[in-house]
This record gives structure tokens, C-alpha cells and sequence, in this order.
């Protein structure tokens, strides 16, 4: 059975500093992976979208890398701000009983410091 | 943009009622999902759909149905609400294809009294 582990579960951080948002998954046999972010009290934000077959992607400060094989996956944030507190999540996509299904972690809780 | 729209951001209601969360997309997506979410158990799957009139039970179905009668459209349904089904409910949807992204609602917040 796919699980889908983050750690840290709560992260606090100094304005400026680049960090790294850390996902691990048990079954390497994914479609993709998929990074969100949410805010307080609302829905999931599409940050980042990595295909099996890519390594990362990038978006603006952030990037994305993906390891198949040791089932794992980073995010990166560069030159973090306070607008980036958030909790973020990452979900592996995997086909299950002929549909494709979502896997999601539990998420890290970000806070950015000014 | 893809854009997932659901009816209603808070909602509270009484046990034993019916109780209906609708969600429409506007992408021509072949499927949809419904998720809850709570506190230390992330997100989890109860219903999805794969395509008009064809649903299939997620991780947590029991207590819950769903229906979609039109490929913009996805509802959940609580039979008979209970407390223990207060929680936040995302709505999901995305493209047949394995390579795709899931885009969200912006959840309902249900409170059952």
C-alpha cells in the first residue's frame, strides 16, 4: 500500500533563508507528483507538477526534484518571505483498480518569520 | 485557468439531516473527487468519478454518497449527517490521463450540531 510520508511536520524559518521541504513514498510505481500549498482555512494551490519520467521543475523561487527510485521528492524554496507560510503538501498519482488515484501526505506547516 | 467551484465555503447543519455539497468544474474534466479533511489525517479519498454516472468508493465511503449526473458536476451526499462527519470537503477534478494535474475547490467547512 502507497504511503506518503513529510517530514518536518512544522517548520519556522527567518525571512531570506532558502530551505527544503522534504516527501517520501513507499511504491515507486507513480504517474506523478504533485506539490500544493494551502492557506489557512481554504482549498489546495497547484504549485508544481513532476511527470515519472522528469527529474524536477521549477517555478519562479520554487523548485521541485524527484527521485523515483529512493522514492523521494524535495521542494525548494529560495530567499523565503513571510507570504510563503503556508502548509504544503506533495501527492503521488498511481493507477489503482484501473482509475488513476491521489496518495497525499500530511503536509508540512510552514512559518516564515519577518 | 481551470476553475472548481464549490456551492458553499461554511455550512452547518443538524444530525439526521440530509445534507448535499456540490461541486461544478468548468474544464471538460473526466474525473472528479471528493475528499475530506481533518487534523492529523490529511486529505482522504471518499467518492470519486471517472465519467458521467460511474462513481467509485474512495478509503472512506461509509456515510456518504455521491452522484453525477453531468460531467461538470459532482455531489456529495450525507444520508443522515453526524457529528463525526464535521470536517473540511474538497472537490477535486482532473483529466483522464495519468500525467495530469488535480485542480481544487476552494472546500466547504461543514459543521454538524
Amino acid at each position: 500500500k502507497q504511503e506518503v510520508t513529510q517530514i518536518p511536520a512544522a517548520l519556522s524559518v527567518p525571512e531570506g533563508e532558502n530551505l527544503v521541504l522534504n516527501c517520501s513514498f513507499t511504491d515507486s510505481a507513480i504517474y506523478n507528483l504533485q506539490w500544493f500549498r494551502q492557506d489557512p482555512g481554504k482549498g489546495l494551490t497547484s504549485l508544481l507538477l513532476i511527470q515519472s519520467s522528469q527529474r524536477e521543475q521549477t517555478s519562479g523561487r520554487l523548485n521541485a526534484s524527484l527521485d523515483k527510485s529512493s522514492g523521494r521528492s524535495t521542494l525548494y524554496i529560495a530567499a523565503s518571505q513571510p507570504g510563503d507560510s503556508a502548509t504544503y503538501l506533495c501527492a503521488v498519482r498511481r493507477r489503482a483498480s484501473g482509475t488513476y488515484k491521489y496518495i497525499f501526505g500530511t503536509g508540512t506547516r510552514l512559518k516564515v518569520l519577518a | 485557468d481551470v476553475k472548481v467551484t464549490q456551492s458553499s465555503r461554511y455550512l452547518v447543519k443538524r444530525t439526521g439531516e440530509k445534507v448535499f455539497l456540490e461541486c461544478v468544474q468548468d474544464m471538460d474534466h473526466e474525473n472528479m473527487f471528493w475528499y475530506r479533511q481533518d487534523p492529523g489525517l490529511g486529505l482522504r479519498l471518499i467518492y470519486f468519478s471517472y465519467d458521467v454516472k460511474m462513481k467509485e468508493k474512495g478509503d472512506i465511503p461509509e456515510g456518504y454518497s455521491v452522484s453525477r449526473e453531468k460531467k461538470e458536476r459532482f455531489s456529495l451526499i450525507l444520508e443522515s449527517a453526524s457529528t463525526n462527519q464535521t470536517s473540511m470537503y474538497l472537490c477535486a477534478s482532473s483529466l483522464w490521463q495519468g500525467s495530469q494535474p488535480q485542480h481544487f475547490g476552494d472546500g466547504t467547512r461543514l459543521s454538524i450540531l
